[in-house]
C-alpha cells in the first residue's frame, strides 16, 4: 500500500462544477503539497499546507492531522484546470517529498 | 513567488552523447536542490538529492556515474545525462528548497524532455 493514496485517479466534471480532490496519507508529516502539472509537463506548487485551510482564487486546500487526510477543491471549474493534481507529503524532519500517483482531471465545456 | 527554471527545456540528442540540464533558483537561494524523472503517465521519481558544496545523494537504483550532479552555487545545480540512451528519454524536473529556513517550502522548475535517439 503507498504512503500517499489519491482519490479519485481520473476525473472528468463539466465546466462550472465544484470538484473535489481527496489525499490520504498513513504516516506523519511535517508539510503537504498540492500540485499542478499541465499536459506540457511543467509543475506548479499550488499549496504548502501545515495545518486547516488555504484558499487562493477558486482554490481551497484544506488538512486534517488527525485523520491524515487532506482535499482540494476547485469552484466553477473551467477547462483550463485540466491537468494532473498530486498530492505529496514531506515525512517527518526529511526533506524529501512523498508523492501520490496522482488525479487526472479533465474539466470539459 | 520564488521562480525556478531549467534549461532547456527540451533536448533531443543522439545515443552516446552527454547532455547538461541546468536548473537556477532566480529569486531566492537554494541550499538544496532535488532532481526528479517522470515516465509518461507516472509519477516523480527522485533520483537524487544536491546540496550546495557537496557531494549529491542518490537514490536507490540510480547510477551516480550516469547521472552526473553538481550544485556548484547556491543558485545553480546540473544534471548531467552521460552516455545516453533511448531508456533515459524521459522528463526530468528539479526543485529547489528556499534556503530562508522555511523548511518545507519547495519549488519545482517547469522540467526538462530529454529525448534520445
Amino acid at each position: 500500500k503507498n504512503e500517499v493514496e489519491q482519490s479519485p485517479q481520473n476525473l472528468t466534471a463539466q465546466e462550472g462544477e465544484f470538484i473535489t480532490i481527496n489525499c490520504s496519507y498513513s504516516v506523519g508529516i511535517s508539510a503537504l503539497h498540492w500540485l499542478q502539472q499541465h499536459p506540457g509537463g511543467g509543475i506548479v506548487s499550488l499549496f504548502m499546507l501545515s495545518s486547516g485551510k488555504k484558499k487562493h482564487g477558486r482554490l481551497i486546500a484544506t488538512i486534517n492531522i488527525q485523520e491524515k487526510h487532506s482535499s482540494l477543491h476547485i469552484t466553477a471549474s473551467h477547462p483550463r484546470d485540466s491537468a494532473v493534481y498530486i498530492c505529496a507529503v514531506l515525512k517527518g524532519t526529511a526533506s524529501k517529498l512523498t508523492f501520490g500517483t496522482g488525479t487526472r482531471l479533465q474539466v470539459t465545456l | 513567488g520564488a521562480v525556478v527554471s531549467q534549461h532547456p527545456s527540451w533536448v533531443i540528442c543522439k545515443s552516446g552523447t552527454s547532455v547538461k540540464i541546468e536548473c537556477r533558483s532566480l529569486d531566492f537561494q537554494a541550499t538544496t536542490m532535488f532532481w526528479y524523472r517522470q515516465f509518461p503517465k507516472q509519477s516523480l521519481m527522485l533520483m537524487a538529492t544536491s546540496n550546495e558544496g557537496s557531494k549529491a545523494t542518490y537514490e536507490q537504483g540510480v547510477e551516480k556515474d550516469k547521472f552526473l550532479i553538481n550544485h556548484a552555487s547556491l543558485t545553480l545545480s546540473t544534471l548531467t545525462v552521460t552516455s545516453a540512451h533511448p531508456e533515459d528519454s524521459s522528463f526530468y524536473i528539479c526543485s529547489a528548497r528556499d534556503f530562508s529556513g522555511r523548511a518545507y517550502e519547495q519549488y519545482f522548475g517547469p522540467g526538462t524532455r530529454l529525448t534520445v535517439t
